[in-house]
């Protein structure tokens, strides 16, 4: 299947300062990619969806200058947590849709953790 | 907007034996259905599909049901191996967005 890689996997940082998160699609171009939130042993939150070229689309009570997408090219999009607190503390997983925009199939990246202390 | 329920949230099964998770949905809209299985602290990964012109697809020892008419799809794992020991998450797409089960914690006891 298509590779859809994330980086990095697991970060820690202090209370305050941002993280920068990027998704690349390896083998394919996304003009769609999205990002989600899971908490553990719970399902997938979608956060936003990434469009190339154009501003996200957040999903209702997702803070938009709170967790920042930039979708700059057809293969890499980046969430930064700015400022980021505990609370912020999760697992961050993106995805990206091969083929058609309401056809293709979904491939996610290996997920990044990010912890703020 | 669509709603997907995915039943049980926690099975296990005997090594060998067979595991079925089962899944509603609500958008007649729907029309791709994956499923993915995750594995601790990595991402999901897809495991199967099927489309909503195709009742049943099979792929070795997974297979996955569809009933439009009852808006339901299933998953069956047969002759299931301690790895295959996840948790599964089944979706539904009506376009462009895909909505998600709340998964099931599969344990396969050796």
């Amino acid at each position: 299947g298509a590779v859809v890689s994330q980086h990095p996997s697991r970060v820690i940082c202090k209370s305050g300062t941002s993280v920068k998160i990027e998704c690349r699609s390896l083998d394919f171009q996304a003009t769609t990619m999205f990002w989600y939130r899971q908490f553990p042993k719970q399902s997938l939150m979608l956060m936003a969806t990434s469009n190339e070229g154009s501003k996200a689309t957040y999903e209702q009570g997702v803070e938009k200058d709170k967790f920042l997408i930039n979708h700059a090219s057809l293969t890499l999009s980046t969430l930064t947590v700015t400022s980021a607190h505990p609370e912020d503390s999760s697992f961050y997983i993106c995805s990206a849709r091969v083929g058609g925009a309401n056809t293709g199939e979904l491939f996610f990246g290996e997920g990044s953790r990010l912890t703020v202390l | 907007g669509e709603n997907v329920e995915q039943h049980p949230s926690t099975l296990s099964v005997q090594e060998g034996d067979s595991a079925v998770i089962k899944c509603t949905y609500s958008d007649s809209a729907s029309n791709y259905f994956p499923w993915y299985k995750q594995e601790l602290g990595k991402g999901p990964q897809l495991i199967i599909d099927i489309r909503s012109n195709v009742g049943e697809k099979k792929d070795q020892r997974i297979a996955v049901t569809l009933n439009k008419t009852a808006k339901h799809f299933s998953l069956h794992i047969t002759e299931t191996q301690p790895e295959d020991s996840a948790v599964y998450f089944c979706a539904a797409s009506p376009g462009n967005q895909f909505y998600f089960g709340t998964g099931t914690s599969l344990t396969v006891i050796p």
